[in-house]
């Protein structure tokens, strides 16, 4: 069964950086693109980055690009976020996803960004 | 990138009601469309992906329609479990996009 979990979130100053993990099981990482998806309290799914399987093309979102940078370690089977010059508005609950669709979730990591 | 715009929100509807909620694309996305379910305090739950394929699982009375820049997602016959947001997710090129989310309400 395929499931991920997610690590890492924390309280943060602006300005701050973390570094979000996620633990995949129970498929081939290697084969799959992987996602970070956020979402801020009350407001909807906001999709962050993704990977190529192969970690030879990344992705973001214009809100993240230069600030954030997503990686993997396929032989870990783990995706991570680094993220710096965090703002308020990046408060949000980061989820890990699998591939292009998934109806596998993890329960999230959430990240606060507050002085 | 490919911008995502849903029907208004919120939508309103009886028990029983069919209720239909539109997605369309900024662009061509072909059939590479995605719909999800969400309720407060849950995860996304996956309902249709390549716009019309009925995950495992998920009650008949949903159903996706559309390909290219336009396309649907109906529930024949609502039900009080459905309240929820529903998003949709297009996959035809990397960066993936959601939709704003559509809240539908019972009346």
């Amino acid at each position: 069964e395929v499931s991920v979990v997610e690590s890492g979130g924390g309280l943060v100053q602006p300005g701050g950086s973390l570094r979000l993990s996620c633990a995949a099981f129970g498929f081939n990482f290697n084969n799959f693109w992987m996602n970070w998806v956020r979402q801020a309290p009350g407001k909807g799914l906001e999709w962050v980055a993704n990977i190529k399987d192969d970690a030879t093309e990344m992705y973001y979102a214009d809100s993240v690009k230069g600030r954030f940078t997503i990686s993997r370690d396929n032989a870990k089977n783990s995706l991570f976020l680094t993220m710096n010059s965090l703002r308020v508005e990046d408060t949000a609950v980061y989820y890990c996803t699998v591939g292009h669709y998934t109806n596998s979730w993890g329960q999230g990591t959430l990240v606060t960004v507050s002085s | 990138d490919i911008q995502m715009t849903q029907s208004p929100s919120p939508l309103s509807a009886s028990v029983g009601d069919r209720l239909t909620i539109t997605c369309r694309a900024s662009q061509d996305i072909s059939h590479y469309l995605a719909w999800y379910q969400q309720k407060p305090g849950k995860v996304p739950r996956l309902l249709i992906y390549d716009a019309s394929s009925l995950e495992s699982g998920v009650p008949s009375r949903f159903s996706g329609s559309g390909s290219g820049t336009d396309f649907t997602l109906t529930i024949s016959s609502l039900q009080p479990e459905d309240a929820a947001t529903y998003y949709c997710q297009q996959y035809t090129s990397a960066p993936w996009t959601f939709g704003q989310g559509t809240r539908v309400e019972l009346k």
